[in-house]
């Protein structure tokens, strides 16, 4: 099972908003609504942000929102903080394997 | 507080086995399904294992299918995964996750700090 799309790298300054994107196929990201976004820090664990392709669980900022259209789904970033500096990787429940990994965007905070 | 803390890594060489370890606690262990992930020095995140809450649904990655195998003992809340015939491409940093409900659903809301798998001669 090939890994979603997702940009390498996106960069933004302090206050401006970012998108990064996760792009799969009709099996995956299209076809279920169990599209997740994952943040890590450098030498720390992942942290979920977004489950069920728009639902942030408790305790994440509301400056972070999921969506989804066709077969790419989307994590935007608003208010962009020093803080939110790091990887962040998107996942999908798939048809054939039970879940796929999108590659990671580094996020530069400029 | 949700608590996941790997051990049982090391270097090992190829062709050999290790057994890793996840002790959880702050939460009901035998309440969600387990997971292992792992991470591949300077790339991403690839899942590797996942078990239900009575370990009555069991799932495995392709990479990893007929060599490794997860369990858990829900009476000292701790999951494990036993890797034989290690391989170089296994090397890697695993992470032990939960998952947010007694079966697989595959979201990982608490992760472990990871222990480190070297496989090398």
């Amino acid at each position: 099972q090939s890994a979603l799309t997702q940009p390498a790298s996106v960069s933004g300054s302090p206050g401006q908003s970012i998108t990064i994107s996760c792009t799969g196929t009709s099996s995956d990201v299209g076809g279920y609504n169990y599209v997740s976004w994952y943040q890590q820090h450098p030498g720390k664990a992942p942290r979920l942000m977004i489950s069920d392709v728009s639902n942030r669980p408790s305790g994440v900022s509301n400056r972070f929102s999921g969506s989804k259209s066709g077969n790419t789904a989307s994590l935007t970033i608003s208010g962009l903080q020093a803080e939110d500096e790091a990887d962040y990787y998107c996942s999908s429940y798939t048809s054939s394997s039970p879940v796929v990994f999108g590659g990671g965007t580094k996020l530069t905070v400029l | 507080e949700v608590q996941l803390v790997e051990s049982g890594g090391g270097l090992v060489q190829p062709g050999r086995s290790l057994t890793l370890s996840c002790a959880a606690s702050g939460f009901t262990f035998d309440d969600y399904a387990m997971h292992w992930v792992r991470q591949a020095p300077g790339k991403g995140l690839e899942w590797v294992s996942g078990l239900s809450w009575n370990s009555g649904d069991i799932g495995y990655a392709d990479s990893v299918k007929g060599r490794f195998t997860i369990s858990r003992d829900n009476a000292k809340n701790s999951l494990y995964l036993q890797m034989n015939s290690l391989r170089a491409e296994d090397t890697a940093l695993y992470y032990c996750a939960k998952d947010r409900g007694y079966y697989l659903e595959y979201y990982f809301d608490y992760w472990g700090q990871g222990t480190l798998v070297t496989v090398s001669s």
